[in-house]
């Protein structure tokens, strides 16, 4: 049982560059989100997914867009990367819905370096 | 709104020696609370859960925390540090989103 998978696991980017960040999940989880994490902020919701087809935004979601596939996929993109988008990104999955999802359970996630 | 502190950004301590991470929180809901960890270059895992159930948690690897309302907090505490419990420690707060505290990272001195 894998859980949640991250892909890629490190990329550099160029300003400007366009890149997508997979992630799926094997539980039959409804919600999933994307994360970023800050030296001393914690993580942050970039997007949010209760089932396929819908999103919603997060707290910073600036600069990005996503995608949920299927239930299992839910991509995020950075269309023209940024240095301010450096970060390392983490995918969730909870079985309920945001109010009240019980346990997140997080993938390993990715280091973005924006050169 | 809702909002949490972690009070210590940094908490050093010896191993066999009790833990202690603090956390506040606000939330104009009644809130489900979380600590999570997140050892180096890997994803979070969650440690334990209040959900409005026993003020008193038991998570795993032996950590506890409670619950007091009154105080609005949710401290994380262990009897005796381990060296593999050094990690960074997260506070979340959930009453209507996930809410992360900063973080505090614990050393575990040999």
């Amino acid at each position: 049982n894998a859980g949640v998978t991250q892909t890629p696991k490190f990329q550099v980017l160029k300003t400007g560059q366009s890149m997508t960040l997979q992630c799926a999940q094997d539980m039959n989880h409804n919600s999933m989100y994307w994360y970023r994490q800050d030296p001393g902020m914690g993580l942050r919701l970039i997007y949010y997914s209760a089932s396929e087809g819908t999103t919603d935004k997060g707290e910073v979601p600036n600069g990005y867009n996503v995608s949920r596939l299927n239930k299992r996929e839910f991509s995020l993109r950075l269309e023209s990367a940024a240095p301010s988008q450096t970060s390392v990104y983490f995918c969730a999955s909870s079985v309920r819905g945001r109010a009240n999802p019980g346990e997140l359970f997080f993938g390993e996630g990715s280091r973005l370096t924006v050169l | 709104a809702q909002s949490v502190t972690q009070l210590d950004s940094h908490v050093s301590v010896s191993e066999g020696t009790p833990v202690l991470l603090r956390c506040n929180y606000s939330s104009s809901y009644s809130p489900s609370l979380f600590w999570y960890v997140q050892h180096p270059n890997k994803g979070l895992q969650l440690l334990l859960k209040y959900t409005s159930a026993a003020t008193l948690v038991k998570g795993i690897n032996g950590f506890e925390a409670e619950f007091k309302k009154s105080e609005t907090s949710f401290h994380l505490t262990k009897p005796s540090a381990h060296m593999s419990d050094a990690a960074e420690y997260f506070c979340v707060v959930n009453g209507q989103n996930f809410v992360f505290g900063p973080g505090t990272r614990l050393s575990v001195l040999p």
